[in-house]
């Protein structure tokens, strides 16, 4: 079964469109995380969610909304897509602050590869 | 402000043991994270470190060193499977995590 999954896996769509990227967790986790890796492969925090509640909002255009209908669930969605959003875009959970050993490790999803031409 | 070092690229050969390094600036920590990511690939879970010293798991070791903002990943027995990036990540206050570049390690025959 898989821990963590988004959809879709890759996502192309035209400059100016309104996109959303679902993810999706069975791993009863508390917490999870928007990230967004670039052409240089840095790996950014975009936004954390525990148990439903925004906790972080990284600087990041408020084209960017995510939703968390229930804490099994974030979903990603991006308005008036630019060229520079262009990115693979990771979700992941973890146990958060309920974590007992409180290493609170991320489980990361496959990643939704998104090409805005 | 926030800042995470690591070399961009190593070269080694199979069998043989790597080393890469990590240094940090960062407000607040709760912990180092290594993490592999194969090309392609999402990032998986290697080691954690929150207390200075020497965590060891099979051929994968960290270290960490709170004082000088410095951890290190150490491989042995390196296999052609291990090639692929590295990233070194801190826990700040809450759940704010910050990734450094990774290092693209390759493991050659």
């Amino acid at each position: 079964d898989t821990a963590v999954s988004q959809t879709p896996k890759y996502l192309v769509t035209q400059m100016g469109n309104d996109k959303s990227i679902k993810c999706e967790q069975n791993l009863g986790h508390d917490t999870m995380y928007w990230y967004k890796q670039d052409s240089k492969k840095f790996l950014k925090i975009m936004f954390s969610y525990n148990n439903k509640e925004l906790i972080i909002n990284e600087t990041v255009p408020n084209r960017f909304s995510p939703k968390s209908p229930d804490k099994a669930h974030l979903n990603l969605h991006i308005n008036s897509l630019e060229l520079g959003d262009s990115a693979v875009y990771f979700c992941a959970s973890s146990q958060g602050r309920a974590d007992p050993a409180g290493t609170d490790t991320q489980y990361f999803g496959p990643g939704t590869r998104l090409t805005v031409l | 402000g926030q800042n995470i070092d690591q070399p961009t690229e190593m070269t080694a050969t199979e069998g043989a043991i790597v080393q890469i390094n990590c240094t940090y600036q960062t407000s607040g920590f709760n912990g180092l994270f290594w993490y592999q990511q194969h090309a392609g690939e999402a990032p998986t879970f290697l080691s954690y470190n929150v207390l200075d010293g020497l965590e060891e798991k099979g051929r994968f070791s960290s270290f960490l060193s709170r004082s000088k903002g410095y951890s290190y990943l150490l491989l042995k027995e390196l296999q052609m499977k291990d090639s692929a990036s590295y990233l070194c990540a801190v826990r700040g206050y809450g759940q704010n995590f910050v990734f450094g570049p990774g290092t693209r390690l390759s493991v050659l025959p």
